[in-house]
Parts: C-alpha cells; sequence; structure tokens
C-alpha cells in the first residue's frame, strides 16, 4: 500500500499571494496517477486534479499540479478567500486500495 | 447533470451492522465504477471498496472481511454492508463515482455524506 505524506499540515497566507502544497508518496506513483481534492466544513471533498497535472472540469487555471515519481505539488496562485478549505491528495496508480494524503490546511487571512 | 444521492441508519450500536445506499442520477451507471470512502477524524479519508456494472467488486483488505457493496443495475444504486461494527467505525460514508480503467480510478462525483455513529 502507498503511503501519502502531505506537507505543511496547516498553511496560512494572504489573499493575492501563491501557495505549494506538497505530497511525497512512498514508493513511484505509476503513470503520475495523483490527484487534488480540495474539502470545505461540512462538504464532499472536490476533485481538482487529475493525472498529477490536468484540470478537472470546471476548476480555475489558478489551481495547477506537477510532479512525477514520488513528489508532487499543488500550486495555487493569486489566492482568494474561497481557497480556504483542507486539500488532500489520492493516488491510483497501484492496484487498490487507492489512498489518500493526510490533508494540507490552507487558511487564508 | 450527474447526482449521487444516498442514506442510511446513522446510529448504530456496536456489533450491529452498517447499512447505507446511493442513488445515481445522470450520466451511465454502467462506464464507471461506484465506491464507497469513508472520513474519520483519526484516519482521515479511507477508500473501503468499488464496484462495476457487471457487479464485480474489489475492498480495502483493511476492511474485507467485513465489508460486502452490491449494485442493483435496475435503479442504478449501489448498497454497503459493515458488518460488526465499533466505535472505530464512527466516520462521514460517502459514495463516489470512479472512472471505468485503472487509469482513471479517480473520484469526480460524490455523495453528500452521512454520517455513522457507534454508540452503546
Amino acid at each position: 500500500e502507498i503511503v501519502l505524506t502531505q506537507f505543511p499540515g496547516t498553511l496560512s497566507l494572504s489573499p493575492g499571494e501563491g501557495a505549494a502544497l506538497s505530497c511525497r508518496a512512498s514508493q513511484t506513483v505509476s503513470s503520475n496517477s495523483l490527484a487534488w481534492y480540495q474539502q470545505k466544513p461540512g462538504q464532499a471533498p472536490r476533485l481538482l486534479i487529475y493525472g498529477a497535472s490536468s484540470r478537472a472540469t470546471g476548476i480555475p487555471d489558478r489551481f495547477s499540479g506537477s510532479g512525477s515519481g514520488t513528489d508532487f505539488t499543488l500550486t495555487i496562485s493569486r489566492l482568494e478567500p474561497e481557497d480556504s478549505a483542507v486539500y488532500y491528495c489520492q493516488q491510483y496508480g497501484s492496484s487498490p486500495p487507492y489512498t489518500f494524503g493526510q490533508g494540507t490546511k490552507l487558511e487564508i487571512k | 447533470q450527474v447526482q449521487l444521492q444516498q442514506w442510511g441508519a446513522g446510529l448504530l450500536k456496536p456489533s450491529e451492522t452498517l447499512s447505507l445506499t446511493c442513488a445515481v442520477y445522470g450520466g451511465s451507471f454502467s462506464d464507471y465504477y461506484w465506491n464507497w470512502i469513508r472520513q474519520s477524524p483519526g484516519k482521515g479519508l479511507e477508500w473501503i471498496g468499488e464496484i462495476n456494472h457487471s457487479g464485480s467488486t474489489t475492498y480495502n483488505p483493511s476492511l474485507k472481511s467485513r465489508v460486502s457493496i452490491s449494485g442493483d443495475t435496475s435503479k442504478n444504486q449501489i448498497s454497503l454492508r459493515l458488518s460488526s461494527v465499533t466505535a472505530a467505525d464512527t466516520a462521514v460514508y460517502y459514495c463516489a463515482r470512479s472512472g471505468y480503467s485503472r487509469s482513471s480510478s479517480f473520484f469526480d462525483y460524490w455523495g453528500q455524506g452521512t454520517l455513522v455513529t457507534v454508540s452503546s
């Protein structure tokens, strides 16, 4: 089972700034099969990025994904107050079980 | 527009069986896998298992001995049963859609979530 570690645990930034959220896998994620999700309180996770760098339908281009192998990054540019949320990575490159990181909480102050 | 609507009992006693159902509205039921995922404060997001329209299932080994996922293609519904629950099974349970190939096993549509509490 691939273990995903996300860092930092919490990130506090101001509107207009940029954010870089990291996700590190315990072994190579094949075919860059990594997704990112955004979750706000009381809501289900929302798909942002799949295939490490492809934006899901309706996701603004302020959100971008990069990385390969074991190290992946979600970059959010020009932060807006509504970007406050917990962000999770998920790998699906190996046979099930699919696994998630523990999340990064992004606060926009 | 694809919508997943789920329901089921929210309060269980230890040793009882958790039972949830998820109905899929809009889109194709047969072209995707349908999953159950849970989220607890202690363990974060945990994938429980998946089923396709043919009834083929895969489960998380950590839960395999207690979990069963079934589907009803006539109603576009999937169901989750988790037996012998304990307090550790307290979580918000989600149903979610993923693609039909392993290269698309990310979750693009989610149900609204059901909080299941296990307490005596």
